[in-house]
């Protein structure tokens, strides 16, 4: 079944320590999405690949980066994560048509603990 | 500044019954909608979607009505079985600006007894 896999599901790292939370996709979808969504809270889209071009959301910390080696890998790195950064790490896939209505496919997410 | 608004963080209905999950946003731009299900320890799941050039959009048990003039949508689900029970988030798009960033309501806890 083609899909979007993140690994690891789970992630303890300390506080100021680099951590990098992984997503991959079989679906050959073009457009790549980071959304950090917080308990009770809204999914909050931190950045989009469309190919190879990387698209940051104003207000998306400096502490948060990210790469696309190829279409089906996308990376987050979180340079220095602070206890605020503890949340699920949704990744998500899409195929760009054009006509705005394009579905974004989910990942399972990444929780990751700040310790 | 929510744009998107799911003001019930919870619902509780029957089995069988009609659950009515609503959804209210403050974007005039916003022309596409969607709603996605959540499970726990999963990632959402594509529901259903609407233009906003329709008022109405039926799949199955599932139908979303949207209210433009109200900047209104809400998803009825008919008849209401246990394994609908989830989070289901309403989002919503600018197809003019960014065809590609949705916004997100918080989520509305749906439970359906048996």
């Amino acid at each position: 079944d083609a899909m979007v896999i993140q690994n690891p599901r789970y992630q303890v790292t300390q506080f100021g320590k680099p951590v990098t939370l992984s997503c991959s996709q079989t679906l050959n979808h073009n457009v790549m999405y980071w959304y950090q969504q917080k308990s009770s809270q809204a999914p909050k889209l931190l950045f989009h690949y469309y190919d190879k071009d990387f698209n940051n959301e104003a207000d998306t910390p400096d502490n948060f980066q990210s790469r696309r080696p190829n279409t089906s890998f996308c990376f987050l790195d979180i340079r220095s994560p602070g206890l605020g950064d503890a949340a699920m790490y949704l990744c998500a896939t899409s195929r760009f048509s054009g006509a705005g209505t394009d579905t974004q496919y989910f990942g399972p997410g990444t929780r990751l603990t700040v310790l | 500044d929510q744009q998107v608004k799911q003001n019930s963080p919870s619902l509780s209905v029957q089995e069988g019954r009609i659950s009515i999950l609503n959804c209210d946003y403050t974007n005039s731009m916003f022309d596409y909608f969607l709603w996605y299900k959540k499970y726990p320890a999963e990632g959402p799941t594509f529901l259903i979607s609407i233009s906003s050039i329709k008022d109405k959009n039926e799949d199955g048990r599932f139908t979303v009505f949207l209210n433009k003039s109200a900047k209104h949508l809400s998803l009825h689900i008919v008849p209401s079985q246990p394994g609908d029970s989830a989070v289901y988030f309403c989002a919503a798009r600018n197809s003019g600006g960014s065809n590609y960033k949705l916004t997100f309501g918080k989520g509305t806890l749906l439970t359906v007894n048996p």
